[in-house]
């Protein structure tokens, strides 16, 4: 069974840090291409950023770009979100996304909180 | 970027009835079109990819069609587990966008 378990959510001011994490079993992570995609609160999807099974290439949303850096670690079959400079429109659900093929997500997490509030 | 319009943004039919959902993309995307389902309090869930084609374990009361610009999302015969958000998404290039989502509801 795929699990994806993200943790690392909390409430951080405006113009903090935050690092994402998301703890991957039930599939061979190393194979994958893997996303995060937020949600804000009472609003629709938004895709966040991607990274190809060994890390070599990145991409992120315009949004992001410049503040979050996506990782991943393959022996220890994680996926990280590094969150800088944040706003409070930043705030949001945030899912650890697998890709099965070229941008289809087969498999969420149940997300973690972040909240940014002064 | 490519934008992509959905329609409704909401909705309300029977139980029983055939719905559908479509979803418009600013530019050609071929077939790179996903759609999603998110219940209340829930994780998005794949149910159809590639315009059409249908993810295993979905019912087959869920079908999609279309190519281009223009998608279409049909439940042939509402359930009321059917209750949810449903969002088209494009794979066709950097950076991936999502519809802004219809919410179903039952009457």
């Amino acid at each position: 069974e795929v699990v994806l378990a993200e943790s690392g959510g909390a409430v951080v001011q405006p113009g903090g840090s935050l690092r994402l994490s998301c703890a991957a079993s039930g599939f061979k992570f190393n194979d994958y291409t893997m996303h995060w995609v937020r949600q804000a609160p009472g609003k629709g999807l938004e895709w966040v950023s991607l990274i190809n099974w060994d890390g070599g290439s990145t991409s992120y949303a315009k949004s992001v770009k410049g503040r979050f850096t996506i990782s991943r670690d393959n022996n220890e079959q994680s996926l990280s979100l590094q969150m800088n400079s944040l706003t409070t429109e930043d705030s949001a659900l945030y899912y650890c996304v697998k890709d099965i093929n070229s941008g289809v997500l087969d498999y969420w997490g149940q997300g973690t909180r972040v909240t940014v509030s002064s | 970027d490519i934008q992509m319009t959905q329609s409704p943004s909401s909705l309300s039919a029977f139980a029983g009835d055939r719905v559908t959902i479509t979803c418009q993309a600013s530019q050609d995307i071929s077939n790179s079109l996903n759609w999603y389902q998110q219940k209340p309090g829930k994780a998005p869930k794949l149910l159809i990819y590639d315009a059409s084609s249908l993810e295993t374990g979905v019912p087959s009361r869920f079908s999609g069609s279309g190519s281009g610009t223009d998608f279409t999302l049909t439940i042939s015969s509402l359930h009321p587990e059917d209750i949810a958000t449903y969002y088209c998404q494009h794979n066709d290039r950097l950076p991936y966008t999502f519809g802004q989502g219809t919410k179903l509801e039952i009457k």
